[in-house]
C-alpha cells in the first residue's frame, strides 16, 4: 500500500512568488492533516480535511495560505504571495476513519520550502 | 490550550547503549494520548509508540518503552541496545481525545545520533 505522498519535496522560490504543494494521502483515508515546522521549532497543525470539507483551518497563519482538496482526494496548499517567515517544511497527514477513538496519522516525508 | 515540551534539542548514544528522551507537557484535560513519532534524514515521519492516559502501563515496543508519569505530565522515551538506524529527530506529541478534529501538539523534537 502506498504511504502518503508529497510533492515537491524541495521548492526554492523568491519573496512574493507563489507556491503550491500537493499532498495525496493513502487510499481510503478520510482525514487530511496539513503541519509545518518553521526553523527547526515545533511542529504545528494548520488545517484538517474530512473528505473534501474543511474541519478545522484555525492554524492557518494569514489569508495567504490557501488549501483545497479536489472530491476528497489529494490535497493543495497554496502560499500566495510568499513571504520570508513561510519557510520551513510542510507535512501531510492522513487517517481513517474519525469516528474511531484512535485512528493513527500517516505522515508524508514533507516538502522544504525556501522563501529567498 | 496543550503545550508540549522537549528540552533536549540533541542527545547522543554509544550503539548498544541506553537512552532516555525527555517530554514534558500541559493540559487541563484527564484523557488523551501521547505519542513518540520518528523522523530518520530525509524521511517520513513514523510511529513509534503510543500511550493513553488512563492507562497506568507503560506501553512497551520491542527495544522502546515510555515512562509515563500522568501526575507530573511527563513522558519520557527509552531506547535500549540503541542501533544506528535508531538516529533521526523524535517528536513528542500530545492528542486532545475532547477535539474532533484529532490534530497533534507537537514539541520541538529531540535529534537522536548513535555512535558506532
Amino acid at each position: 500500500e502506498a504511504g502518503v505522498t508529497q510533492f515537491p519535496s524541495h521548492s526554492v522560490i523568491e519573496k512574493g512568488q507563489t507556491v503550491t504543494l500537493r499532498c495525496d494521502p493513502i487510499s481510503g483515508h478520510d482525514n487530511l492533516y496539513w503541519y509545518r515546522r518553521v526553523m527547526g521549532k515545533e511542529i504545528k497543525f494548520l488545517l484538517h480535511f474530512v473528505k473534501e470539507s474543511k474541519q478545522d483551518e484555525s492554524g492557518m497563519p494569514n489569508n495567504r495560505f490557501l488549501a483545497e482538496r479536489t472530491g476528497g482526494t489529494y490535497s493543495t496548499l497554496k502560499v500566495q504571495p510568499a513571504e520570508l517567515e513561510d519557510s520551513g517544511v510542510y507535512f501531510c497527514a492522513s487517517s481513517q476513519d474519525r469516528e474511531r477513538i484512535y485512528n493513527e496519522q500517516f505522515f508524508g516525508p514533507g516538502t522544504r520550502l525556501t522563501v529567498l | 490550550a496543550q503545550t508540549v515540551t522537549q528540552s533536549q534539542p540533541e542527545m547522543s548514544v554509544q550503539e548498544a547503549e541506553t537512552v532516555t528522551l525527555s517530554c514534558t507537557y500541559d493540559t487541563s484535560e484527564s484523557d488523551y494520548y501521547l505519542f513518540w513519532y520518528k523522523q530518520p534524514p530525509s524521511r517520513q515521519m513514523i510511529l513509534v509508540i503510543r500511550q493513553e492516559a488512563y492507562k497506568q502501563q507503560n506501553a512497551t515496543e520491542n527495544r522502546f518503552s515510555v515512562n509515563f508519569q500522568k501526575a507530573a505530565k511527563s513522558f519520557s522515551l527509552k531506547i535500549s541496545d540503541s542501533q544506528l538506524g535508531d538516529a533521526a529527530m523524535y517528536f513528542c506529541a500530545y492528542r486532545s481525545l475532547y477535539n474532533a478534529g484529532n490534530m497533534l501538539t507537537f514539541g520541538g523534537g529531540t535529534r537522536l545520533m548513535v555512535k558506532p
